[in-house]
């Protein structure tokens, strides 16, 4: 069935500093692959979303490049703040089933 | 826009009792809502889906008569929790779709239950 993979956490970076969090998925047919965010005391937010192979998904500072070759869609910032303390969840929607399947979550703690 | 809200935010109840968490969509009209249940350093598991005026779809492994879920209205959705355990002890969180999107979902801040 459809799951998604992600680098377990959590993740301290200095402020400024360069992002990866790893995400890889299985899946049937065609997905679509999304990042969430989920800060302090809120529900998830939709971060960045890409529908279709080499789609590049970008917000706020953030990219994800859907990558069909390697069944991975990491998440990438140049240059984090303390704003961007948060958990990170990556999904997929789609391929077998309609149905949101999410990662596990990387927590994200920058400091100044 | 596409603000969901969770009622309450916080629960304490006692085992043997039921409880209900109610969710909202505040500005948008949701024709489908999913409840989730997430476990310390775990994924969101999806628990089932409800369409407003029909009865929800769970997903398999999830009790439908202890976990009662209701979608009366456009905007609202409430889980029952019945006859609560302590392994019912969780972070419960609802998401709403509206008509526009086939995938996109809102969240509500999530419902921690605590079963003494």
């Amino acid at each position: 069935g459809n799951s998604v993979t992600q680098m377990e956490g959590p993740v301290t970076l200095s402020e400024e500093a360069f992002l990866t969090i790893n995400c890889t998925y299985t899946a049937t047919g065609y997905p679509s692959l999304f990042w969430y965010v989920q800060y302090p005391g809120e529900g998830l937010q939709l971060l960045l979303k890409a529908t279709k192979a080499d789609d590049k998904g970008s917000n706020k500072g953030f990219e994800a490049t859907y990558r069909k070759e390697t069944t991975s869609f990491h998440l990438e910032k140049g240059s984090v703040q303390v704003s961007d303390s948060a958990v990170y969840f990556c999904a997929l929607y789609g391929g077998a089933t309609n149905k949101l399947i999410f990662g596990t979550g990387t927590l994200l703690a920058v400091q100044p | 826009g596409a603000v969901v809200s969770q009622h309450p935010s916080r629960v304490i109840c006692k085992s043997g009792t039921s409880v209900k968490i109610e969710c909202r969509s505040l500005d948008f009209q949701a024709t489908t809502m999913f409840w989730y249940r997430q476990f310390p350093k775990k994924s969101l598991m999806l628990m089932a889906t409800s369409n407003e005026g029909s009865k929800a779809t769970y997903e398999q492994g999830v009790e439908k008569d202890k976990f009662l879920i209701n979608h009366a209205s456009l905007t609202l959705s409430t889980l029952t929790v019945t006859s609560a355990h302590p392994e019912d002890s969780s972070f419960y969180i609802c998401s709403a779709k509206g008509t526009l999107s086939s995938y996109e979902q809102y969240f509500g801040p999530g419902t921690r239950l605590t079963v003494t």
